[in-house]
């Protein structure tokens, strides 16, 4: 039982290219969930989804596009990377279909734009 | 979508009790105060959540006031494995800035 997993690990990327952030999740929860994590700004939810076919905006949604296909899966993509999106960006799932569900959240992409 | 706010950090010794405590203003009738911990270079983990009174678990107690406008993290007896940012959410899923927690020997 893995968790959420995360991948890649680590990113760079130059300005106006475009990459996917893959979330697996094997504990079959309905939620999943996409924040970013910047120095003294604590973690901003970007997109997130109640259930497979379905995204919905956070607080910081522009610039991404999200999809979920799956119910395992949640993309997270960036169509032209900017270095304001510099950022370490966590995944994150939780099973019941309310918001009082704890989250599971997985270690992390560290993307750096240039 | 509510936010919190917390100290932004705290200092302690092991072996002391540490409280950090979270205003969640606008926590609605339904929602759940919900503790995460976080290590550099992790993903934040699961603490603590309760709705009212007091909650505890091996690792922690939760106290919430009966206007649960505001709610108490409680590490007993901490070590300096317990260093790490600590966030609390009023419902929803909005985190705040966290409490970074240093400590010391």
């Amino acid at each position: 039982n893995a968790g959420v997993t995360q991948t890649p690990k680590f990113r760079v990327l130059k300005t106006g290219q475009s990459m996917t952030l893959l979330c697996a999740q094997d504990m079959n929860h309905e939620y999943m969930y996409w924040y970013r994590q910047d120095p003294g700004m604590g973690l901003r939810l970007i997109h997130y989804s109640v259930g497979e076919g379905t995204t919905a905006k956070g607080e910081v949604p522009d610039g991404y596009n999200v999809s979920r296909l799956k119910k395992q899966n949640f993309l997270l993509g960036l169509e032209s990377a900017a270095p304001s999106q510099t950022s370490v960006y966590f995944c994150a799932s939780s099973f019941r279909t309310d918001y009082n569900s704890p989250l599971h959240f997985g270690n992390g992409t560290r993307l750096t734009v240039t | 979508l509510a936010k919190t706010t917390q100290p932004i950090s705290m200092d302690s010794y092991e072996g002391q009790e540490v409280n950090i405590t979270c205003s969640h203003n606008n926590i609605a009738t339904n929602d759940y105060i919900t503790w995460y911990q976080q290590f550099p270079s992790q993903g934040p983990r699961f603490i603590i959540q309760g709705y009212k009174t007091k909650v505890t678990n091996e690792v922690a107690s939760l106290f919430i006031p009966a206007d649960r406008k505001s709610s108490t993290l409680s590490l007993p007896r901490v070590s300096l494995s317990d260093t790490a940012v600590y966030y609390c959410l009023g419902g929803k899923l909005i985190f705040g800035q966290g409490t970074e927690l240093s400590v010391k020997p």
